[in-house]
């Protein structure tokens, strides 16, 4: 299984400001997404990472509080832009390959806004 | 979209005991279903999956069932041990490099 990175592994922020989060795997994926996990909660998808082009958001996310770059078929960034309190959370990025069920996960980044 | 429900949200198991999670799905194009572990601090960590075309798989004290008629698969932990102690995830996808819907989630606590 590809090895995942994360930067940084937890922040803590103050409201209003922005924090961009760094996933780095180390081989070339096809699929990368990112998701995020509500304090004992369970994990909700946020969009999916396309190389190239824009990111596929799910309901309940928009493109401006949540911006997501890839730049490469290794390489992912999203920001949570703008944030409250209530955006403390642990964000993970996962990656899979086209014609391949399984998604494996990174370590997360555990965000506390104040 | 997917609906996935797991039971129960907490397992309490003594050590050697044997320990079951069950999840239902409500989409019958669902096809993949994985089991994440997740150990506190950490990132989810997949522990076993099955596909819709296989009724049961097993992977040494580990094993899962699906019944696609009646749209549920369960997690089956053997033999637990202090180290199976952690929170336990189903999840469902149609198409391989698909988005995963995930259930609620199961902490599971195996007392020495």
């Amino acid at each position: 299984s590809a090895v995942i990175s994360q930067k940084p592994s937890r922040d803590i922020c103050q409201r209003g400001t922005s924090l961009t989060i760094q996933c780095q795997v180390d081989s070339q994926v096809t699929m990368m997404f990112w998701y995020r996990q509500q304090p004992g909660q369970s994990l909700t998808l946020i969009a999916t990472a396309n190389q190239g082009s824009e990111a596929t958001y799910e309901s309940g996310f928009v493109i401006d509080k949540f911006p997501i770059s890839r730049p490469n078929l290794t390489f992912s960034t999203l920001t949570v832009s703008n944030m409250s309190p209530e955006d403390s959370s642990i964000y993970l990025c996962s990656v899979g390959s086209t014609g391949s069920d399984t998604q494996y996960f990174g370590p997360g980044t555990r965000l506390t806004v104040l | 979209g997917e609906n996935v429900e797991q039971h129960p949200s907490t397992l309490s198991v003594q050590e050697g005991d044997s320990a079951v999670i069950k999840c239902t799905y409500s989409d019958s194009a669902s096809n993949y279903f994985p089991w994440y572990k997740q150990e506190l601090g950490k990132g989810p960590q997949l522990i076993i999956d099955i596909r819709s075309n296989v009724g049961e798989k097993k992977d040494q004290r580990i094993a899962v069932t699906l019944n696609k008629t009646a749209k549920h698969f369960s997690l089956h932990i053997t033999e637990t041990q202090p180290e199976d102690s952690a929170v336990y995830f189903c999840a469902a996808s149609q198409a391989a490099g698909n988005k995963l819907t995930f259930g609620g989630g199961t902490r599971v606590l195996v007392k020495p």
